[in-house]
């Protein structure tokens, strides 16, 4: 079965500082792979994803991710921690398992940002 | 941007009321999902529908029901709410995997 691990349910990192939040997932075929965001009292938002060709991902917010099929993880990175990135942050895959297009989620890492 | 709405947005009510939850989108979307989401973070898939007249069970047990009448509603109904109901359920739909989501309903149930 396919799963997906959020290695690290809290991440603190200082203001300015690198934020690396680690996914890996299992899966039988090459997955697409996703990354939200949620902010306090809000639904969650796409930051990137990754479906075909490049494996380095650019998304919203300075935030990248880099597919590593040999390593089968999807880590997101950020240069530079801003006050504003503090939020819950999930991985999804996609179970590609029938015709039912629906995401396998891992159970999400809460970043802090100290000042 | 996606539009995707969810009212209440915040609701408490007492034991053994019915409620509805509403969710509703205007991209056509096919797909849509409702999911229970724990204090802890951790998202549940508790509902899903593929398009008009069709929907499906999540992975986690729910006592909640779903319709979808039309392809741009999609409504959650708790026939007797409990206090076990109290969490935070998210709506989302789809076109193909990428999935779009509302801003939440925060449920209390006393």
């Amino acid at each position: 079965a396919q799963s997906v691990t959020q290695l690290g349910s809290h991440v603190s990192v200082s203001e300015g500082a690198l934020v690396l939040l680690r996914c890996n997932y299992s899966s039988s075929v090459p997955p697409y792979l996703f990354w939200y965001v949620q902010y306090p009292n809000q639904g969650l938002q796409l930051l990137l994803k990754y479906t075909t060709g490049a494996t380095l991902v650019k998304g919203i917010n300075g935030f990248e991710a880099e597919f590593k099929k040999s390593e089968t993880s999807f880590h997101l990175t950020k240069p530079s921690a801003h006050m504003s990135d503090a939020a819950e942050y999930f991985c999804a895959v996609s179970d590609r398992t029938g015709n039912n297009r629906k995401l396998i989620w891992g159970l999400g890492t809460s970043l802090a940002v100290n000042p | 941007e996606a539009d995707i709405y969810q009212t209440p947005r915040y609701l408490v009510i007492g034991t053994g009321k019915k409620i509805t939850l509403e969710c509703s989108q205007t991209m056509g979307h096919d797909k849509m999902y409702w999911y229970q989401q724990d204090p802890g973070m951790e998202l549940h898939l508790i509902h899903y529908s593929y398009g008009v007249n069709s929907t499906e069970k999540g992975d986690l047990s729910s006592e909640s029901t779903v319709s979808r009448i039309r392809t741009e509603h999609f409504p959650l109904t708790l026939e007797s709410a409990r206090p076990s109901h109290t969490s935070q359920y998210l709506c989302a739909s789809s076109v193909g995997y990428e999935q779009y989501f509302g801003p939440g309903t925060r449920l209390t149930v006393t």
